[in-house]
């Protein structure tokens, strides 16, 4: 079957690092998505890997090795409003999109 | 109106009711997802339309029936519900189905409460 982990809730202080880490078992792989949810709203898009490496994207970076199934998310300098669920999806080989349950994060002054 | 948009925002009916959920999307995209989001679980697609055309049904009961009568605007039509069928519903729109890089723009969701 195919199967989406990532860690249920995650807690890191605020203008800390944090790594939320995603592991993937797909059929196929056509890319992978990290989208961000705040409690009550739509998920957003954050960043797409599609080959090995990492992407940065401002305080937001996201890794990927297809080789392993795995990728992370990085956040750097946290601040209050980056409490939300962090969620991992999947393409794959028929662009089916595969989700992850979601990361809760909780930032703490 | 941008991007998304969803009504109504909140719903409770009862198991013998019908009501309707709409999605309007002011993208220009081709491609419209009806999910299901249930608390600490997945995003369960639902139904897939791309060009007007259903593509995907993952298995949906048929007290579930969507309909998209063009590219821009989604329905989910519910009669007959059972509790288990509380959770949020959400519309999503990408430029078209199949290219693997397109990222979904998400509406704000309709939150289901069935009595």
């Amino acid at each position: 079957g195919q199967n989406i982990d990532q860690p249920t809730e995650m807690t890191a202080t605020e203008g800390a690092i944090v790594q939320i880490n995603c592991t993937y078992q797909t059929s196929g792989f056509n890319g992978l998505f990290w989208y961000q949810q705040h409690a009550g709203e739509a998920p957003t898009f954050l960043s797409y890997n599609v080959l090995d490496g990492l992407e940065e994207k401002g305080r937001f970076s996201s890794f990927l090795s297809r080789s392993k199934g795995y990728s992370y998310l990085l956040l750097k300098e946290l601040q209050m409003k980056d409490s939300a669920s962090y969620l991992c999806a999947v393409t794959d080989s028929n662009y089916q999109l595969i989700w992850g349950a979601g990361t809760k994060l909780i930032i703490k002054p | 109106e941008t991007g998304v948009t969803q009504t109504p925002r909140h719903l409770v009916m009862g198991m013998t009711n019908k009501k309707s959920l709409k999605c309007e999307q002011h993208l220009g995209h081709n491609a419209m997802y009806w999910y299901k989001q249930s608390a600490k679980k997945p995003l369960e697609l639902m139904f897939v339309y791309n060009f007007k055309e259903q593509t995907e049904n993952n298995s949906v009961p048929s007290r579930f029936s969507p309909e998209c009568p063009n590219s821009s605007h989604l329905f989910l039509h519910l009669h007959t519900l059972q509790p288990e069928d509380s959770a949020l519903y959400l519309c999503a729109s990408s430029q078209d189905r199949g290219r693997m890089s397109y990222e979904q723009y998400f509406g704000p969701g309709t939150r289901l409460t069935v009595t």
